[in-house]
Order: C-alpha cells, then sequence, then structure tokens
C-alpha cells in the first residue's frame, strides 16, 4: 500500500508569483483535503476533492484553487503569492471502498517559502 | 467559527512517566481524531474515535471521546523517547462541514531519559 505523497518538498517563491503543489492519494482512497499549517500551528482547511469536484471550503481566498484528477491526485494552486502564505502545506487522502471516510492520512508536506 | 483549546501547550516529562492532554470545543464535533507530528513531518493518525462515551487503545495511547461530545482525551503511558513529538486534536463536525478537520494547537511532549 503506498502512503500519501507531495512534491515538491521545498519551494521558493517571491511575492506575486504563482504556484502549483501536487499530491497523490494512499491507494484506493478517493478524497483529497488541502491544509495549511502555518509555524507553531495546527493546520488550516483549505478545501476538499472528492469525484473531481470541490466538496467544502475553508476560510481561503479565491485565489487558492485546486484540481482533482480521475486517478485521484491532486493540485493546490495559488495564484499572487504574498509573504503570509509561506508555510507547510499538507495533503490528506481518506474514503474509498473500506476506508473509513472520517480518517485522514497526512502526505509529507510541501515547505512553501515567499519572500 | 470552530475553535479547538488544547492543553497543555507544552509537556515536559521524564521517561516512564505518564501523560495526559486534553482538547475542548464550543461545538460538537462527530469524529474525534489525535495525530502526532514530528518536525519537517506531516501529521500520523494515532487514534480514531467515533462515540460520545468512546474509550479506544493503540498500544500505550489510550483516547475518549467526551460524552458532551465536546472535548477529547489522549493518555500515553510509560513514555518513551520516541513519544517525543508534537500531539494534535482534530474534530470532524460533518454535515455541511464535509471532510473539514478543525484542529487544535498542539501539544508539544519532550521525554527526558
Amino acid at each position: 500500500e503506498t502512503g500519501v505523497t507531495q512534491s515538491p518538498t521545498h519551494l521558493i517563491k517571491t511575492r506575486g508569483q504563482q504556484v502549483t503543489l501536487r499530491c497523490s492519494s494512499q491507494s484506493g482512497h478517493n478524497t483529497v483535503s488541502w491544509y495549511q499549517q502555518a509555524l507553531g500551528q495546527g493546520p488550516q482547511f483549505i478545501f476538499q476533492y472528492y469525484r473531481e469536484e470541490e466538496n467544502g471550503r475553508g476560510n481561503f481566498p479565491p485565489r487558492f484553487s485546486g484540481l482533482q484528477f480521475p486517478n485521484y491526485s491532486s493540485e493546490l494552486n495559488v495564484n499572487a503569492l504574498e509573504l503570509d502564505d509561506s508555510a507547510l502545506y499538507l495533503c490528506a487522502s481518506s474514503g474509498g471502498a473500506g476506508a473509513p471516510y472520517n480518517e485522514q492520512f497526512f502526505g509529507p508536506g510541501t515547505r512553501l517559502t515567499v519572500l | 467559527g470552530q475553535q479547538l483549546n488544547q492543553s497543555p501547550q507544552s509537556m515536559f516529562i521524564q521517561e516512564g512517566e505518564d501523560v495526559s492532554m486534553n482538547c475542548t470545543s464550543s461545538s460538537i464535533f462527530n469524529t474525534w481524531l489525535w495525530y502526532k507530528q514530528d518536525p519537517g513531518e506531516g501529521p500520523v493518525l494515532l487514534i480514531a474515535l467515533y462515540k460520545a462515551g468512546e474509550l479506544t487503545s493503540n498500544g500505550r495511547l489510550t483516547a475518549q471521546f467526551g460524552i458532551t461530545r465536546k472535548d477529547s482525551f489522549l493518555n500515553i503511558s510509560a513514555s518513551i523517547p520516541s513519544d517525543v513529538g508534537i500531539y494534535f486534536c482534530a474534530g470532524l463536525a460533518g454535515g455541511t462541514s464535509y471532510g473539514k478537520l478543525t484542529f487544535g494547537q498542539g501539544t508539544i511532549l519532550t521525554v527526558h531519559p
């Protein structure tokens, strides 16, 4: 069984740029959720994707967008980067045959630094 | 919005001691999850709780889903150095909250050998 993977592991961007982060869900899972974790804080929910559609969104502006692909992998896109976007971005997968919907399994994260 | 208050913020204990931490909320949750996060890594799921009053164990870890559905507790018995890390509680409200996990601020655990 393959766990959740994310790429890249680290990324440095400048203000105003755009970034795309990628996530492959754990095998058998069909739902992907994205979280932002600032230093010293708990993760904050950005949004969730199920059947290639956004299935719920947290308190994040529209410049945070995402996609889910037929193989359940997902992308998080952030436009017009701001300094406060610097954080660890976590992807979690859940759901699917025999998998409890409520148990979300996290990847190692992508550390984004905005200069 | 929903807030989870996790305490204590940090703990410094000796190897072999037991540890207790808890999480409280102003809102009801249908599911409580406990995670452990090591530096530079993603959170790892330790225990999931689904029913009010439920008590669940995973090795030396025991967690309980509070009867009011607004709190949860995690106990670690006979701590060892590899228990070091940040422990997070997370609640899932269900309904229109979909799969949104709300996290506490974390408890930093340090174990002295």
